[in-house]
């Protein structure tokens, strides 16, 4: 079946140490982005891509970062320089129609 | 920046009864989507509207496209327990040579059987 995997679903970090997180869809679109999200709060967009070998910061991108090497794949990591990263991580992917596809959320959690 | 105020931030309706919520803003929208989100999970999408003025229905929700692109609202008729969920409104336009689209902060619904 089409669609968006994020892995893992549930991580746990100590202070000081990078993570990846993982976003892969067969929905053969160009675009890719990651939120972040807060319990109360709305999605804030970390980091966005419309094309392979291409991205761009969205509106919280300080201390994270991503790549885009395959159509299918962008890959965050939340570095040790994200003073606040605990929260709920969200991959999304559209079509040229606009509308954003998503994944089913990855819980990151720093001890 | 562009907002999107969406309202009210939670519901607490009985089975039966129906809903309706709305996201307005000072800025001109492309397109409007409704998205329910699950507890940990991710947003589902609902209605997609391109349209101002547009009205759209999904089963028991509706939704519109306001007619000066600034606002929308969403309604679901006889609420059941399988409804309870966060309910966000997002607006798309372009911006700077790209696609952008804006969230509100969600409604929550609670739905007491």
């Amino acid at each position: 079946d089409g669609g968006i995997t994020q892995s893992p679903k549930y991580l746990f970090r100590k202070e000081g140490q990078n993570v990846t997180l993982s976003c892969e869809q067969n929905l053969n679109h160009d675009a890719m982005y990651w939120y972040r999200q807060d319990p109360g709060q709305g999605l804030r967009l970390i980091y966005y891509s419309q094309i392979v070998n291409d991205f761009q910061k969205g509106d919280i991108a300080e201390g994270y970062s991503v790549s885009r090497e395959k159509k299918e794949s962008f890959p965050l990591t939340v570095t040790s320089a994200q003073k606040n990263p605990t929260a709920f991580y969200l991959c999304a992917s559209s079509p040229s129609t606009g509308e954003l596809f998503f994944g089913e959320g990855s819980r990151l959690t720093v001890l | 920046g562009q907002q999107l105020n969406q309202s009210p931030q939670s519901m607490f309706i009985q089975e039966g009864e129906d809903v309706s919520m709305n996201c307005t803003s000072s800025s001109i929208f492309n397109t409007w989507l409704w998205y329910k989100q699950d507890p940990g999970e991710g947003p589902v999408l609902l209605i997609a509207l391109y349209k101002a003025g547009e009205l759209t229905s999904n089963g028991r929700l509706t939704a519109q496209f306001g007619i000066t692109r600034k606002d929308s609202f969403l309604n679901i008729s006889a609420s059941i327990p399988s409804d309870v969920g966060i309910y966000f409104c997002a607006g798309q336009l372009w911006q700077g040579g790209s696609e952008k689209l804006v969230f509100g902060k969600g409604t929550k619904l609670t739905v007491n059987p």
